[in-house]
């Protein structure tokens, strides 16, 4: 069975950093693609972040970009999202995602952060 | 303001039939047939209803469709049932600069 489980959400003041966690388990972890995706409250689903299979290549959206890095740990099946320079439109429910043919297919149940003085 | 353009709401009452439609460019749902659709209640993951335009996941009943004509996609809900009602979200791949868009989503009331 595919499971996403994410870790790492909380409180943090602005301009402060977060590491989020995505542990996986039940299929060939190094096979695919990962994403971060984000949903703000009362808001639709944002992509985030994507990173490939073997880590060769990542992507951002343009609102992430040098401040979020992604990055994967293919022995510890997990990947992971380092947010730095953190602001008040950054809160949100952070999803992590499993990726086929470019596509979501499994996610993980979310994790809250929130950045707020 | 989203990529993607959803209507905010539709409704149907039970056994009828529900169109959502999904516009885009051709940078996105135009241009790439790998567009998926995903169904969220409130508080909860989404789940994948529909991918690579038309395709269905295991598990999911075969009342759900979808399609695609030019820049638009649409996912088509048939014999609606009251566990139908939820918000749906459209999305697309959009490249390798972009990567992917989604649409701003749709809610769903089964009257």
């Amino acid at each position: 069975e595919v499971q996403l489980l994410e870790s790492g959400g909380g409180l943090v003041q602005p301009g402060g950093s977060l590491r989020l966690s995505c542990a996986t388990s039940g299929f060939a972890f190094s096979s695919y693609g990962m994403s971060w995706f984000r949903q703000a409250p009362g808001r639709g689903l944002e992509w985030v972040s994507t990173i490939s299979g073997e880590a060769t290549t990542t992507y951002y959206a343009d609102s992430v970009k040098g401040r979020f890095t992604i990055s994967r740990d293919q022995s510890e099946k997990a990947f992971f999202l380092q947010m730095n320079r953190l602001r008040a439109e950054d809160t949100a429910t952070y999803y992590c995602a499993r990726l086929v043919l470019l596509q979501p297919d499994f996610w993980g149940q979310g994790s809250l952060v929130t950045v707020s003085s | 303001q989203s990529a993607l353009t959803q209507p905010r709401s539709v409704s149907g009452s039970p056994g009828q039939s529900v169109t959502i439609s999904c516009t885009g460019t051709s940078s996105d749902v135009g241009g790439y047939d790998y567009v998926s659709w995903y169904q969220q209640h409130p508080g909860k993951a989404p789940k994948l209803m529909i991918y690579d335009v038309t395709k269905r996941p295991s598990g999911v009943p075969d009342r759900f469709s979808g399609s695609k004509s030019g820049n638009t996609a649409s996912l088509t809900i048939s014999d609606l049932q009251t566990e139908d009602e939820s918000d749906y979200y459209c999305y697309s791949f959009a490249g390798s600069y972009t990567f992917a868009v989604f649409g701003g989503g749709t809610s769903l009331t089964v009257l």
